[in-house]
């Protein structure tokens, strides 16, 4: 049971070039979610999904798209990358639908846009 | 909107000693709150959480926190600190999200460190 896994651990990006971040969880969980980290800031929702083929915005969605094709995955989307989406991101995903619910958290992606 | 602020953003500790993180909440109903822990290099781990039932929660590796509604506080603390609690540690305010699953709005993060 390898819970959420993310591809790739670590990437290089110039600006103006697009790449995919890929999300996978074996736990059978409806929910998932993106968030960005930044030093001194938290954790901040990028977007999330209640379930196969659905996607909603979170909190700072902009300049990201995502997709959720399969329920075990979910893929986090940069078109066009600018030096202010550096960041280290986390994928992470919830069985229920209630607020007390538990998220199960990826080990990230660091990403470098030069 | 729920918010949560934690106080220090670095917190040094002896070996052996209380550990005590702060965490104070801001929300117009009753809060579900969280503590993450993370660990270099890694992602989140849950250590415990409130969710209106009992005031005292107690989590994973010794670590238990208190709800305090009239100090809008829920304060992470750890009677002897171990080298292995060396961290980040966040603070969370779980949200419900439209269509079901939860937003969480952390706070900025404490970093542990316990010194020999």
């Amino acid at each position: 049971n390898a819970g959420v896994t993310q591809t790739p651990k670590f990437r290089v990006l110039k600006t103006g070039q697009s790449m995919t971040l890929l999300c996978a969880q074996d736990m059978n969980h409806e929910y998932m979610y993106w968030y960005r980290q930044d030093p001194g800031m938290g954790l901040r929702l990028i977007h999330y999904s209640v379930g196969e083929g659905t996607t909603a915005k979170g909190e700072v969605p902009d300049g990201y798209n995502v997709s959720r094709l399969k329920k075990q995955n979910f893929l986090l989307g940069l078109e066009s990358a600018a030096p202010s989406q550096t960041s280290v991101y986390f994928c992470a995903s919830s069985y229920s639908k209630y607020a007390t619910d538990e998220q199960y958290f990826g080990p990230g992606t660091r990403l470098t846009v030069t | 909107a729920q918010s949560v602020t934690q106080l220090g953003s670095h917190v040094s500790v002896s070996e052996g000693a209380l550990v005590l993180l702060r965490c104070n909440y801001s929300s117009s109903v009753p809060p579900y709150l969280f503590w993450y822990v993370q660990y270099p290099n890694q992602g989140l781990q849950l250590l415990l959480k409130y969710t209106s039932a009992a005031t005292l929660v107690k989590g994973i590796n010794g670590f238990e926190a208190e709800f305090k509604k009239s100090e809008t506080s829920f304060h992470l603390t750890k009677p002897s600190a171990h080298m292995s609690d060396a961290a980040e540690y966040f603070c969370a305010v779980s949200d419900g999200l439209t269509g079901g699953g939860n937003k969480l709005t952390f706070g900025t993060g404490t970093q542990l460190k316990v010194e020999l």
